[in-house]
């Protein structure tokens, strides 16, 4: 079966570092998602992104955060200057045509 | 309140027992209703999807939507070990699965 390929699965950075999380998602799939779990609360929402633009996106995801299509393939989440409240488990998402959303293993990151 | 609530459990049941996790909502403008169920270190993968109320089946999963009481449940009948996990309900006022908003989850033990 097809699948979400999220890297790394495990990111470590200093805050106030730039990470980018790279997501190749399911190849004939039109949208994407960024979701984002911190250890222990709900799975929330932070962007969806359609034609090379995001659609919608939460409160969350505010100017420290930006997401890219670069290529065909890759789909990427960019957080400017990490603070130690970004730690948490980053999803991403994709679906065709169908209501269905694949999502990814995650990449676990944590800001020191 | 909050906007979706679940109970977290744990909860532990023998194998071939009929499991029910069950969340309410608050905001009556979700239309569209999905369980997930999440292995450890994995990410969320859908169960069942629904936008009517009533009950769906799929094997042995059922999903039940009441709108007029803001509650839907999901059932396993004839639980198995491999059914442990952590049971996700998601809703949307949108369609094409945009924007989901999760409950808690409800971490399942089946023991054999």
């Amino acid at each position: 079966e097809p699948e979400v390929t999220q890297t790394p699965s495990h990111q470590v950075t200093q805050m106030g570092q730039e990470v980018i999380l790279r997501c190749v998602p399911i190849s004939n799939h039109l949208y994407f998602y960024w979701y984002r779990q911190i250890l222990g609360q709900k799975v929330e929402f932070l962007v969806s992104f359609y034609n090379n633009e995001i659609s919608e996106k939460s409160e969350i995801f505010d100017d420290q955060f930006s997401v890219e299509r670069p290529d065909g393939s890759n789909f990427t989440l960019k957080i400017r200057s990490t603070k130690l409240e970004d730690s948490a488990m980053y999803f991403c998402a994709s679906r065709g045509e169908e209501e269905k959303l694949f999502f990814g293993s995650g990449t676990q990151l944590s800001v020191l | 309140q909050k906007e979706v609530e679940q109970d977290p459990g744990p909860l532990s049941v023998p194998e071939g027992a009929i499991v029910s996790l069950n969340c309410t909502y608050s905001n009556s403008a979700f239309q569209y209703f999905m369980w997930y169920r999440q292995y450890s270190r994995k990410g969320p993968e859908l169960l069942m999807y629904t936008y009517s109320s009533g009950n769906k089946e799929d094997g042995r999963f059922t999903a039940q939507v009441d709108k007029s009481s803001k509650y839907i449940s999901l059932f396993i009948r004839d639980s198995q070990p491999s059914d442990s996990a952590t049971y996700l309900c998601a809703m949307s006022a949108l369609q094409g699965a945009q924007k989901l908003v999760f409950g808690q989850g409800t971490r399942l033990t089946i023991n054999p």
